[in-house]
């Protein structure tokens, strides 16, 4: 398996453009995680999945972030509309119950 | 919360010297899982030791796990600069059914 794979590696954008971040977990993997990371708020989860379908949001800042799992292979994190205090570096993670999760290399988002 | 914390917040050593990093703990729990992050990457996993084991190791690594103090402990010997990163710990519960969350870390400066 390649790994948790995340697209893009990095993205660019103005404020009120909307932003989608993709990820594809490890196949076989029961949980998938969404954090976010930034030099203040260190790394924070976001929302996570089991088995398709999200157990918790309570991370998620505002109503202008929302996530999807449509199948166990793609999850989708969208943020609309953009603002600067998104910028941060946006991680997925995936891994079987009770076991080490495995990361993506990040996408790091920057709206200007 | 099953969010792990990590002592000290920093740490510089020299070249060759062991750098012990602390975690604690708040709940009951499955296994304790140590992840590395080099500068603006994913974190890696380095080692999970549960909750019925009390000492791990993995090459120049050694996991301990206190369980009555809920504490863990990650001792790297004869440090490398390349060990310079941050070092996080995560707790999942017996459920299973937890997220890994956590703590803001022990930056690691290995001085060549």
């Amino acid at each position: 398996d390649a790994g948790v794979i995340q697209s893009p590696r990095h993205e660019v954008t103005e404020m009120g453009q909307e932003v989608t971040l993709r990820c594809k977990p490890i196949s076989g993997h029961d949980y998938l995680f969404w954090y976010r990371q930034t030099m203040m708020r260190g790394l924070e989860l976001l929302i996570y999945f089991n088995n398709n379908v999200p157990i918790d949001d309570s991370g998620m800042p505002e109503d202008r972030f929302s996530a999807k799992m449509p199948n166990a292979s793609f999850s989708t994190l969208k943020i609309q509309p953009s603002e600067p205090r998104d910028s941060a570096v946006y991680f997925c993670a995936s891994r079987p119950i009770r076991e080490a999760a495995f990361f993506g290399q990040g996408t790091r988002l920057t709206v200007v | 919360s099953q969010q792990g914390e990590e002592d000290p917040q920093a740490l510089s050593i020299q070249e060759g010297e062991n750098a012990t990093m602390n975690c604690s703990y708040k709940t009951s729990i499955n296994n304790l899982q140590w992840y590395r992050q080099n500068s603006g990457r994913g974190l890696v996993h380095l080692i999970l030791i549960r909750s019925n084991e009390r000492e791990k190791h993995s090459g120049r690594l050694r996991v301990t796990l206190d369980t009555s103090k809920k504490s863990s402990s990650l001792l790297i010997t004869a440090s490398r600069a390349a060990d310079t990163a941050s070092y996080f710990c995560a707790t999942v519960l017996n459920s299973g059914n937890t997220p890994l969350v956590f703590g803001k870390g022990t930056r690691l400066s290995v001085i060549a």
